[in-house]
Formats: structure tokens, sequence, C-alpha cells
């Protein structure tokens, strides 16, 4: 079935380096993958996302990658802070719409350390 | 805004009971997700749907079914709760964007 590989499980960094958090997916036919950020003991939270006729997409500090022929796609956080300490999760759609199911990766935990 | 609510915030049940995950959503969402989270395994899809009455497996719906009979509420059923299905169930829904999550449920079989 379809599968979405994360890497790596765990990222230490200092306040103030980038992260930068990879995922693979193995459905062609996937077109929209969104990035959650959870929070201990909270729900997880849309941070962006991107559809496939795009390539890269910003949002202040974080970015989003985007390489279909490559099947892979990369989050870019920018001048982490403290704040930024949490799980994030990678996501791939089952099949072209952005409405429906998601398979998601097994997520990367983000510390930064001030 | 987006609100999707789950019953409980903590439910404790025994082996062998026939357990209920309630979601509601009040945004007039046409689709519906069931996850577990678990450490390290990430969130794995029990079932969704995409219609009123309508619904599809997941990746791991075995031990589980869903109901829907009316569009803004989606329950999970464990039929015969088992020790192994101790874990934190998340609910979501979506139209044509992104799925927004309820806060989940942490269910313990004892």
């Amino acid at each position: 079935g379809e599968n979405v590989e994360q890497h790596p499980s765990t990222l230490s960094v200092q306040e103030g380096d980038s992260a930068v958090i990879k995922c693979t997916y193995s459905d062609s036919a996937s077109n929209y993958f969104p990035w959650y950020k959870q929070e201990l003991g909270k729900r997880p939270q849309l941070i962006i996302d991107i559809r496939s006729n795009v390539g890269e997409k910003k949002d202040q500090r974080i970015a989003v990658t985007l390489n279909k022929t490559a099947k892979h796609f990369s989050l870019h956080i920018t001048e982490t802070q403290p704040e930024d300490s949490a799980v994030y999760f990678c996501a791939a759609s089952i099949g072209n719409q952005a409405g429906t199911a998601l398979i998601f990766g097994k997520g990367t935990t983000l510390s930064v350390s001030s | 805004d987006v609100k999707v609510t789950q019953s409980s915030r903590y439910l404790v049940k025994r082996t062998g009971e026939k357990v209920f995950l309630e979601c509601v959503q009040d945004m007039d969402h046409e689709n519906m997700f069931w996850y577990r989270q678990d450490p390290g395994l990430g969130l794995r899809l029990i079932y969704f749907s995409y219609d009123v009455k309508m619904k599809e497996k997941g990746d791991i719906p075995e031990g589980y079914s869903v109901s829907r009979e009316k569009k803004e509420r989606f329950s999970l059923i464990l039929e015969s709760a088992s020790t192994n299905q101790t874990s934190m169930y998340l609910c979501a829904s979506s139209r044509q964007g992104p799925q927004h999550f309820g806060d989940g449920t942490r269910l313990s079989i004892l």
C-alpha cells in the first residue's frame, strides 16, 4: 500500500539554526502534501501545505519544497526558536484530491535549545 | 474557525467491552477520518468517510467499525476491546482543503 517515509526521527538544533525534515512517498497519484506540528498534549495543527503543481511554498520562516519526479518533499524552518520545539508530521494524499485521506510519516521530534 | 469535538478526552474500559468514540464537526465537512496515534508510529488511518452512510477502510481497520448516520458525526466502534487497542484516537474532518483535528481521546483498555 501507500507509504510515507520521514527522516530524521529526532533533530536537535541551536536557536537560530535551520532545521530540515525530509519525506518520501510511494503513491504517484498523490498531489497534496501537508505538514502538521503537534505540541505536547495538543492536537496536530497544519503549518503549511503544498500541491503538486507547485515546487516550493514559503510562509515566513517555514518553507516546503516538492520534487514530484523523485517523490520527495521537505520542510525547512529557518531561524529556529524554542517554541518551534514539537513533533512534525508530513503526509501525502491518497489519490489526487486535497480533502482526501492522508498517509502520515512517523514524525520528527524537533528540539530547539536556547 | 473549524471545531472538531471528540466526546471524551480520557476513557478507561475493560477488555471485551464494546466501546464507542464519538466525533462531531461543525463546518459541514463532507470528509471525516479516524486515526490512532502511538509513539514512534505516527498517525495511522483506521477508517474514513466521504459522505453520510459511506465508509472506507484505512490501513488498520481490524477490530474497528464506524458509523456515519449524519454528516456532522462520525463514530468509531471497538467491537470487543482488547489491550492492544490502548492508544490515542484522533478524529479529523475536511472539505477540499486540509484536515482539522480534534483534541483526541486517550483510551486505556484494562
